[in-house]
């Protein structure tokens, strides 16, 4: 079975501040991961993927994500926060779909603040 | 391109009364679709997937249901509402010609579902 766990259910960084939202992964398969962001009362956007290709993966406004397998980490970074980061961030793994299940498990998500 | 539309957006109901949540897609044919459920700080939980026209798996026992009547048209039902059933509602879609890992999903803007 695949899982993930987000390290911290609130991250409050200074606006210009190093972003760092922790995941960490289970999976009995290598892995596809993802990282999405929702901001309030509305869906969920991707930010960047991992699917086994370049182990830095780059998303949009600016964020990035290493595939770390010696960790089973996929930590998402950001070198300086804006005040338009803050938002709720989920990490998700995928599942293999030889078991039948075609779905992405999420993790329990991390709320980004940035102080001013 | 594709584009996924989820209503209503909000909806109040009272206790054992029914539920209808509709989500359509459009620009893709034989999507994968999904319903996720977003409770307060407990991040999201699958709540039903399909792969095709009534062809719906269900994540976790309860008392709702999914239907699929056409192949971009997912429903999320129940006859009696509980106050458990209180949360933020995401429908979602992939794409179906992913390898063998699940695929990205893309979201709708959500359903806000209160029940007194």
């Amino acid at each position: 079975a695949q899982s993930v766990t987000q390290l911290g259910s609130h991250v409050s960084v200074s606006e210009g501040a190093l972003v760092l939202l922790r995941c960490n992964y289970s999976s009995s398969v290598p892995p596809y991961l993802f990282w999405y962001v929702q901001y309030p009362n509305q869906g969920l956007q991707l930010l960047l993927k991992y699917t086994s290709a370049a182990t830095l993966v780059k998303g949009i406004n600016g964020f990035e994500a290493e595939f770390k397998k010696s960790e089973t980490s996929f930590h998402l970074t950001k070198p300086s926060a804006h005040m338009s980061d803050a938002a709720e961030y989920f990490c998700a793994v995928s599942g293999p779909w030889t078991t039948g299940r075609r779905a992405l498990t999420f993790g329990s998500g991390t709320r980004l603040q940035v102080q001013p | 391109s594709q584009t996924i539309h989820q209503w209503p957006a909000t909806l109040v109901q009272p206790v054992g009364s029914p539920l209808s949540l509709e989500c359509t897609v459009e620009g893709t044919s034989n999507p994968n679709l999904y319903w996720y459920r977003q409770a307060a700080g407990r991040g999201l939980q699958l709540l039903f997937y399909s792969i095709g026209i009534d062809q719906i798996s269900s994540e976790v026992p309860q008392n709702l249901s999914a239907s699929r009547p056409q192949d971009r048209q997912f429903i999320l039902s129940s006859k009696k509402l509980l106050l458990s059933d209180s949360g933020f509602y995401l429908c979602a879609w992939s794409d179906n010609r992913s390898n063998l890992l699940a695929g990205e999903l893309f979201f709708g803007e959500g359903s806000r579902l209160t029940v007194l």
